[in-house]
């Protein structure tokens, strides 16, 4: 079965501080594909990253950056120098590629302090 | 161009109505989906449609009742309405790629949400 958890409720920081969201999975399957999504206040969602389990290469993009540890289950978020559009509920998710779904985690909510 | 569309945007009504969602995608994906997002924000997949076709049923009480008139299209009908149906609805699509052949593998792209309350 596969599962993702978001041990982090809330975080709020004090803008251009780094901030790292966790997200911790459990899977069976060797092939997998693990998602970030951002769902700002106005309530989109937002798609930011999808990782498949052959490629652990960290990523980054501008002040965005993901980590991705098979050995510790881990897809981890990581926003520097953050400011105050970076405010939003983040979602992390997965899809085991024998399954017909994505199934998300309960999200963090971040809020960034001016 | 929008790229998934959902209509209404918002949603009132009393309990025990009757009430659609209509969602659209131009993205020529294969597979489209709906989501229910309660007041806690934990998102929970209802149907998945996949060329027309049901795929994913998870459960959902039988007054919600999926229709897919094309691979375009995916609408949502509520008999009913009790007040715990109160949430944002998403309606989300993907391309169908992966050994499951369900786009399960493939980026979801999501509509802007319907916020329906049951009064």
């Amino acid at each position: 079965a596969q599962k993702v958890t978001q041990a982090q409720t809330e975080i709020s920081v004090v803008e251009k501080e780094d901030v790292t969201l966790d997200c911790v999975y459990e899977t069976r399957d060797t092939t997998y594909y693990l998602f970030w999504y951002k769902q700002p206040p106005s309530g989109e969602l937002v798609f930011l990253i999808r990782r498949n389990s052959f490629d652990e290469q960290n990523e980054i993009s501008g002040r965005y950056s993901w980590n991705f540890q098979k050995s510790t289950s881990s897809f981890n978020f990581t926003i520097t120098a953050s400011q105050v559009v970076d405010s939003a509920v983040y979602f992390c998710a997965l899809s085991e590629d024998t399954a017909s779904k994505i199934i998300f985690g309960s999200g963090t909510r971040l809020s960034i302090r001016p | 161009d929008t790229a998934v569309s959902q209509t209404p945007k918002y949603l009132v009504t009393q309990m025990g109505n009757d009430k659609s969602i209509k969602c659209e995608q131009n993205l020529g994906h294969d597979t489209m989906y709906w989501y229910k997002q309660d007041s806690k924000k934990f998102l929970k997949i209802m149907f998945s449609y996949n060329n027309k076709e049901l795929i994913i049923n998870e459960t959902v009480p039988n007054r919600f009742s999926p229709k897919s008139p094309d691979k375009a299209h995916l609408n949502l009908h509520i008999n009913s309405l009790e007040l715990g149906d109160s949430a944002v609805y998403f309606c989300a699509s993907s391309q169908k790629v992966g050994t499951s052949g369900a786009g399960s593998t493939d980026t979801q792209y999501f509509g802007p949400g319907t916020r329906l309350t049951v009064l």
